[in-house]
């Protein structure tokens, strides 16, 4: 059974510093994994998505690295600002692509101006 | 591009009540997923259509908790009667195929009192 895992659950960090948000996840059979975003109150806003062939994707100050060999993610977020305070959830969808999502819990992230 | 929409957005019902919440995917969404996020955890998925068929059912309460897809399009979740242990937000998504980006709606606030 598929267990995804985030660690810290919560970070709090300076504006301006570069951060790592980990996700690791128990089985490596997987077809892709997708990092969101999510809003007090708010839906989730999906910011990157790594197929399992793929060792990263990026998108402006986000880089999302993939080693499905170790069962991990990392989401990398260069020069933090206040508004990226936000919950980050990874999310892995298993390699018979139902399109079913496993969760990690989150990190709650607060960028301190 | 619309995105997906929910309502109601918030809804507070006592103990063994119903309720029931309604979501409209992206234009052309095929797949449709019902999650539940129950507070400070990640989201469960539980239910998901294709079209107007249902996919994976696995983890719907079936005994209080049910769902339909008509026509391919909008879907609802019903909950009767409900538990206060169904306090939770509940998110639809959908995507134009399993194993594409899925796209959150804002969710569903339930409170049980």
């Amino acid at each position: 059974k598929q267990e995804v895992t985030q660690i810290p659950a919560a970070l709090s960090v300076p504006e301006g510093e570069n951060l790592v948000l980990n996700c690791s996840f128990t089985d490596s059979a997987i077809y892709n994994l997708q990092w969101f975003r999510q809003d007090p109150g708010k839906g989730l806003t999906s910011l990157l998505l790594i197929q399992s062939s793929q060792r990263e994707q990026t998108s402006g100050r986000l880089n999302a690295s993939l080693d499905k060999s170790s069962g991990r993610s990392t989401l990398y977020i260069a020069a933090s600002q206040p508004g990226d305070s936000a919950t980050y959830l990874c999310a892995v969808n298993g390699s018979s692509n139902t399109g079913k999502l496993i969760f990690g819990q989150g990190t709650t992230l607060q960028v301190k101006p | 591009e619309a995105g997906v929409a929910q309502s109601p957005r918030y809804k507070i019902i006592e103990k063994r009540q119903s309720v029931a919440f309604w979501c409209n995917p992206i234009s052309g969404h095929a797949t449709l997923y019902w999650y539940q996020q129950i507070l400070g955890q990640g989201p469960k998925l539980l239910i998901q259509f294709q079209n107007n068929g249902v996919v994976d059912d696995s983890q719907l309460p079936k005994d209080r908790f049910s769902a339909e897809r008509l026509k391919g399009v909008d879907s609802t979740l019903k909950i009767q009667p409900a538990k206060l242990e169904d306090s939770a937000v509940y998110l639809c998504a959908s995507t134009q195929e399993r194993g594409y980006e899925q796209y959150f709606g804002p969710g569903t606030r339930l409170t049980v009192t």
